[in-house]
Parts: structure tokens; C-alpha cells; sequence
């Protein structure tokens, strides 16, 4: 299957700063992008949703400010966490796919961050 | 509304054995989609199983396969000759027509004893 990379798998950082994470299809073109967030033993939850050269879609309650979604090229896609406070600590996922209706999500690896 | 339920918040099977882990989904769509995905502790998200509603042959990778039942709206997943590996949360999702965002269920965490 493609591969979808993110970085960085694990980032500690201190409230009130941001905090940039990536995601990038290594074997693909990424027309769509997804980010997700994952709680402790729940379910994916969608914050956006990226089309390259497009601004995101950003699900009901998530904050477009705090979450900056960059989808500049087929291979990358970037969230940037503005002004990380501890309840911003999570589990961040995103996926890739080649855009059509039905097209596989790849996903990455996941970053976990921590805002202390 | 589109939705994907999962009933069985958790599920044990012993090695070598057969599991079905079971997934409803409601739609009014006629043509769609549905996914299993596999989640192992490193929490990385694995494609399992990719099904075309309008296909219908069961979708079959290797020990995995799937019972899609369309009028039932119900896609379960069966895991045949259960390997330790198998171990993991596994989610069963279905993308919603027009968005391409995919609905999940709330997932099944799969024991699996040896």
C-alpha cells in the first residue's frame, strides 16, 4: 500500500508555544488530506479536511486560528498548533488519499504531542 | 444521517480460531464504500479490507474477509486462523458521498489469547 509519513512522531513543548507538524505522501500524489485527533481509547476524530492549493475545511468546534492546516503541494500537508496549551496535548493523525469518491485513506504514523 | 456503529466495544478470540467482528452502517445511498481498518498498539492506522457496495462478491485479504450484507446494512469482519498479531483496535468506516471524509465507528479492541 502507499506509505504516508509524518513528523515529528513524538514532540514535548511548553504552553503558549506552536508546535508544526507534517504529513507527506512518499509514493503518491495527495489531492486530499486528512487530520484527525484521537482521545485515549476513542474513535479518529476529524478536525479537516485539506485539498492542495485549497484553504482546509475545519469540522464544527475546531478552531480554524488555533489549528493551522497547510496543504501546499500533492506530498505535503502541514497542521501547526498555535499557542499549545495542556488540553491541546493529544494524538494527532492525518491520512492521505488520492481525492476520489472511495479512494483509500493512507494514514500516518501519528504525533504525539505533550504541551506542559 | 450517515452513521457506523460497531456494538462490541471488545472482543476475545483464542490463537488459530475464527473471530467476526460486526459493523451496521445506515446510508440511503444505493452506491458507497466501506472500509476495515486495523489499529495495533503502535497506533498506526493499517488498511484491513476495502469493500464496493456495488460488487457483490465479498471482499476476501487472505485470512480476512468480510460479510457485506447490503439490505441489511451490516459489513462484519471475520478473521480467520487468529495469530497474536491480530491483536489490535479495529475500525470500521464508511466515507461520506460528496465530503469523501470517512464516518468511523467507535472501534472494537480484539484479544487475541494464546
Amino acid at each position: 500500500g502507499a506509505v504516508v509519513s509524518q513528523h515529528p512522531s513524538r514532540v514535548i513543548c511548553k504552553s503558549g508555544t506552536s508546535v508544526k507538524i507534517e504529513c507527506r505522501s512518499l509514493d503518491f500524489q495527495a489531492t486530499t488530506m486528512f487530520w484527525y485527533r484521537q482521545f485515549p481509547k476513542q474513535s479518529l476524530m476529524l478536525m479537516a479536511t485539506s485539498n492542495e492549493g485549497s484553504k482546509a475545511t475545519y469540522e464544527q468546534g475546531v478552531e480554524k486560528d488555533k489549528f493551522l492546516i497547510n496543504h501546499a503541494s500533492l506530498t505535503l500537508s502541514t497542521l501547526t498548533v498555535t499557542s499549545a496549551h495542556p488540553e491541546d496535548s493529544s494524538f494527532y493523525i492525518c491520512s492521505a488519499s488520492s481525492g476520489g469518491w472511495g479512494d483509500t485513506q493512507y494514514f500516518g504514523p501519528g504525533t504525539r504531542l505533550t504541551v506542559l | 444521517a450517515q452513521t457506523v456503529t460497531q456494538s462490541q466495544p471488545e472482543m476475545s478470540v483464542q490463537e488459530a480460531e475464527t473471530v467476526t467482528l460486526s459493523c451496521t452502517y445506515d446510508t440511503s445511498e444505493s452506491d458507497y464504500y466501506l472500509f476495515w481498518y486495523k489499529q495495533p498498539p503502535s497506533r498506526q492506522m493499517i488498511l484491513v479490507i476495502r469493500q464496493e457496495a456495488y460488487k457483490q462478491q465479498n471482499a476476501t485479504e487472505n485470512r480476512f474477509s468480510v460479510n457485506f450484507q447490503k439490505a441489511a446494512k451490516s459489513f462484519s469482519l471475520k478473521i480467520s486462523d487468529s495469530q497474536l498479531g491480530d491483536a489490535a483496535m479495529y475500525f470500521c468506516a464508511y466515507p461520506s458521498s460528496g465530503t469523501y471524509k470517512y464516518i468511523f465507528g467507535t472501534g472494537t479492541r480484539l484479544k487475541v489469547l494464546a
